[in-house]
């Protein structure tokens, strides 16, 4: 199964972009990368998902290496809302399967 | 809107009891899914269904059975708890395969 491979955590300060990588070296072409948030106490929120292109929407935006070896979401302007737990996630081609990591801890700055 | 409904919010099992972990969404979607959640951990999905009558496993299914007789519900059995099932539970649901997942609040399970 093709693994992700995120940094523990990062810090931003508020009204500022974050740009939070993803490495998926082992990723199959028919792969969707998908990211997800966690809020303390709460279940995973789903953020944005792509396959080859980038993609855009009110929450962020996802910028996919030519390659589809790395990944990274992109926050324009963080806010304490946004302090949460990124999951940065390979779905498996053709199955229902979401492969999740460990996350990036994401700590937004007053 | 309900969306995915999880109950019990909480519960504390003895070593050895059975119970069941109920999830139950109204949005029509054909996709569910259960995962856990250990301290620290990312999500580990369990079992997951693709429709009524039709489940399959994920990483971690050992200890764990499912049914999918409705659309609507999905519980999740533990048929002997053991202390290492101790872990937060969530439940999820999508409209299709590459569609977004929809979680609940999740079950937090203690087991002496």
């Amino acid at each position: 199964d093709a693994k992700t491979t995120q940094p523990n955590s990062m810090e931003s300060n508020e009204e500022e972009p974050v740009h939070l990588p993803c490495n998926h070296s082992t990723i199959s072409g028919t792969d969707y990368i998908h990211w997800y948030r966690q809020l303390p106490s709460q279940g995973p929120e789903y953020v944005i998902h792509g396959l080859t292109s980038n993609v855009n929407n009110r929450m962020a935006s996802l910028a996919i290496a030519e390659d589809r070896k790395s990944s990274t979401l992109i926050l324009h302007r963080a806010t304490l809302r946004d302090a949460a737990v990124y999951y940065c996630i390979l779905k498996m081609g053709g199955t229902y399967k979401y492969i999740f990591g460990t996350g990036t801890r994401l700590k937004v700055l007053a | 809107n309900a969306g995915v409904t999880q109950t019990p919010k909480f519960q504390v099992l003895k070593t050895g009891q059975s119970m069941t972990l109920q999830c139950a969404q109204d949005m029509n979607h054909e996709y569910m899914s259960w995962y856990r959640q250990d301290p620290g951990m990312g999500l580990r999905l369990i079992h997951y269904s693709v429709g009524a009558g039709i489940t399959d496993q994920g990483e971690v299914p050992n200890g764990y059975n499912v049914s999918r007789s409705t659309t609507e519900d999905f519980p999740l059995r533990l048929l002997s708890a053991a202390p290492s099932q101790t872990s937060v539970y969530f439940c999820a649901s999508s409209l299709g395969a590459s569609q977004p997942q929809h979680f609940g609040d999740g079950t937090r399970l203690s087991i002496l």
